[in-house]
């Protein structure tokens, strides 16, 4: 079993969508989630870093933690298509190294 | 705003040859990565420095790897004999602590020949 897992999409919306993006995860012991986002050929961007269970909300962006179901989403209000890009969930490892664990990316774009 | 920088952007080599990839890392941070991701795949993780020293690696990490911080500002990813499947994107990242944000640089594309 993949440790993050990630519909890769891709996912197109009209503008002002709501978006909702998931990933799940298989390890109970993982405590500390991200969100990133990546335009083609370039680095990831931290959009979003939650930890344990509950909601984290940026502007458009909202987090969702979910621990007993082993499930994180990122919501984007009133979408952009600036925000056309893929979007990356992320956790760290159980070392204590700093090792980021990604899922496999959902691609967006969203549509004027 | 400070930021992870990488050189070259894209370097092309053949079979068999040896490549150093370089980072500056941002000048106050203590924890040093490298990740790297497949065309098409998920960025996958490398390994993780701190303290001068490795403090994790992944399976991909074998023997042809090696990092080094040589100095007070960079951070490099050798490959002594690269192979075909070598060919991807290569990141470097740091932060500030263990479980603080990764700044990630704007990648390395690798092509081996």
């Amino acid at each position: 079993q993949k440790e993050v897992e990630q519909d890769p999409g891709p996912l197109s919306v009209p503008e002002g969508a709501i978006v909702s993006l998931n990933c799940t995860y298989s390890n109970s012991a993982f405590q500390y989630f991200m969100w990133y986002r990546q335009y083609s050929r370039k680095g990831p961007e931290l959009l979003m870093y939650t930890y344990s269970s509950g909601n984290k909300e940026d502007g458009r962006f909202t987090a969702q933690v979910d621990k007993s179901s082993k499930y994180i989403s990122l919501f984007i209000r009133d979408s952009q298509p600036s925000d056309s890009a893929t979007y990356l969930c992320a956790t760290h490892g159980s070392g204590n190294t700093g090792k980021l664990i990604f899922g496999q990316g959902t691609t967006l774009q969203v549509k004027p | 705003e400070p930021e992870v920088t990488q050189t070259p952007s894209h370097q092309v080599t053949q079979m068999g040859q040896e490549v150093i990839l370089r980072c500056v890392p941002i000048s106050n941070h203590l924890y040093f990565y490298w990740y790297r991701q497949i065309l098409g795949q998920k960025v996958e993780f490398l390994v993780s420095f701190y303290n001068n020293e490795i403090s994790e690696k992944s399976e991909i990490f074998d023997d042809q790897f090696s990092v080094e911080r040589p100095d007070g500002s960079n951070f490099t990813l050798k490959i002594r004999s690269t192979k075909l499947e070598d060919s991807a994107m290569y990141f470097c990242a740091s932060s500030v602590g263990v479980y603080n944000e990764q700044f990630f640089g704007p990648g390395t594309r690798l092509t081996v020949l």
